[in-house]
């Protein structure tokens, strides 16, 4: 079965500091891969997603993930963070022999301090 | 398009009573899902439809859940009774075909059982 898994739960970060929070997965075929952010008091929403071509994906809000197949690994990053950032991230797989279900990790809050 | 539209968007009820979560998927999608979100168990799966037809409801937490799907454009999550336990926000999401396809997520349901 696949799982994901999302190693920082809680990172708190003042502002223009980088991020980088971590996503591995564990499905050994082709997968479609997700970040999706949900702010205070919001739905979810999608960031990014990765399903061919460059492994190094661009989203909005100055987003962006890597996806290195030889690691599992999908992490989202950012240069400078803003305290409008602050926020839970979700990553998400879908595999290609899939049931069109998305497997959520459990979350990682981002508190930006200003 | 509207996105996935939920009702209500809030909901307090007393123990006992029954509860009736309404969702309306983005035209054209086949997929559904209804998660449930809480602070101690992040967010959860309940049920997923595809064509209409239920695909998986192991997430479902116990009889006094249950999901209907009676055409593409409606879908409903009853609990009855309701217990405070079952205190969340309640998500819809829908989405088209597999793969790279992104899930949209409704704005969600906060649900409160006195």
């Amino acid at each position: 079965a696949q799982s994901v898994s999302q190693h920082n739960h809680h990172v708190i970060l003042s502002e223009a500091a980088s991020l980088e929070l971590g996503c591995n997965y564990s499905y050994g075929g082709t997968v479609n891969l997700f970040w999706y952010v949900q702010y205070p008091g919001q739905h979810l929403q999608l960031l990014l997603k990765y399903f061919s071509g460059d492994p190094l994906v661009k989203g909005i809000k100055g987003f962006e993930a890597e996806f290195i197949k030889s690691k599992f690994s999908f992490n989202l990053r950012k240069p400078s963070v803003q305290w409008s950032d602050t926020a839970e991230y979700f990553c998400a797989v879908n595999g290609a022999s899939n049931t069109g279900k998305l497997n959520f990790g459990q979350g990682t809050t981002l508190q930006v301090k200003p | 398009d509207a996105g996935v539209i939920q009702s209500p968007r809030h909901e307090v009820t007393e123990m006992g009573q029954e509860v009736t979560l309404r969702c309306k998927p983005i035209s054209g999608h086949d997929y559904l899902f209804w998660y449930r979100q809480t602070m101690m168990r992040g967010l959860e799966l309940l049920i997923y439809f595809n064509n209409n037809v239920p695909i998986d409801d192991s997430g479902m937490p116990e009889d006094r859940f249950s999901a209907k799907m009676p055409n593409a454009s409606f879908s409903t999550l009853k609990i009855q009774p309701s217990e405070p336990r079952d205190s969340a926000v309640y998500f819809c999401a829908s989405r088209f075909g597999t793969g790279p396809n992104t899930q949209y997520f409704g704005p969600g349901t906060r649900l409160t059982v006195l």
